[in-house]
């Protein structure tokens, strides 16, 4: 059972180009979450998505894309990438919102835009 | 803003049992406390969450105030793999958001 897993694990962009990140579980949850981590803080809600074909933003949106066309997979596009962008990334999945049930976090992609 | 307070930093002794302070003094009713943990810019870990009642897994225990406003993750006897950054997080159910602070860096010290 892998749990969540994300594709790349490191990506050198520079300033302008595009990039997908992959996000996939293994679980069967129903919700799946992107999320920034800079440096010394806390995570950040990028965008998230209740269910398979839905997706919503969260915190920090601006610069990011999202799609969620398999329940098992959920991808973050970065369009036009831009130094602010350079962070660690971490995809998470929840069996259900909020409530009692736990997420589930993969190891991080760290992206760094020159 | 984060709904959570939390020290900067707390250390303790290895074998000793490490209490984490969290303040949470704006939590609604049908809000949960959940404790995750990241170690060395992993992914964050799941440890463990409650809503009223004191809760034990075999990670840590939970102990949450009667009135729910702070919360104390307790780690009964810290080894060093137990050096991480502990984040004390309430959840918001209409937002699908947990918000995080910046936690507590906890150093076990041999």
């Amino acid at each position: 059972n892998a749990g969540v897993t994300q594709t790349p694990k490191f990506r050198v962009l520079k300033t302008g180009q595009s990039m997908t990140l992959l996000c996939a579980q293994d679980m069967n949850h129903e919700y799946m979450y992107w999320y920034r981590q800079d440096p010394g803080m806390g995570l950040r809600l990028i965008h998230y998505s209740v269910g398979e074909g839905t997706t919503a933003k969260g915190e920090v949106p601006d610069g990011y894309n999202v799609s969620r066309l398999k329940k098992q997979n959920f991808l973050l596009g970065l369009e036009s990438a831009a130094p602010s962008q350079t962070s660690v990334y971490f995809c998470a999945s929840s069996l259900r919102v909020s409530g009692i049930y736990g997420y589930t976090f993969g190891s991080g992609t760290r992206l760094t835009v020159v | 803003d984060a709904k959570t307070t939390q020290p900067p930093s707390m250390d303790c002794a290895e074998g000793r049992a490490a209490n984490l302070p969290c303040n949470h003094s704006t939590i609604s009713g049908n809000e949960y406390v959940y404790w995750y943990r990241q170690i060395h810019s992993q992914g964050p870990q799941y440890i463990i969450h409650g809503l009223k009642n004191n809760e034990t897994n075999e990670m840590a225990s939970l102990i949450i105030t009667e009135d729910r406003k702070s919360s104390t993750l307790i780690l009964p006897h810290a080894t060093l793999r137990d050096t991480a950054v502990y984040y004390c997080i309430v959840d918001m159910d209409s937002n699908y958001q947990l918000i995080w602070g910046a936690g507590t860096k906890l150093i076990i010290k041999p």
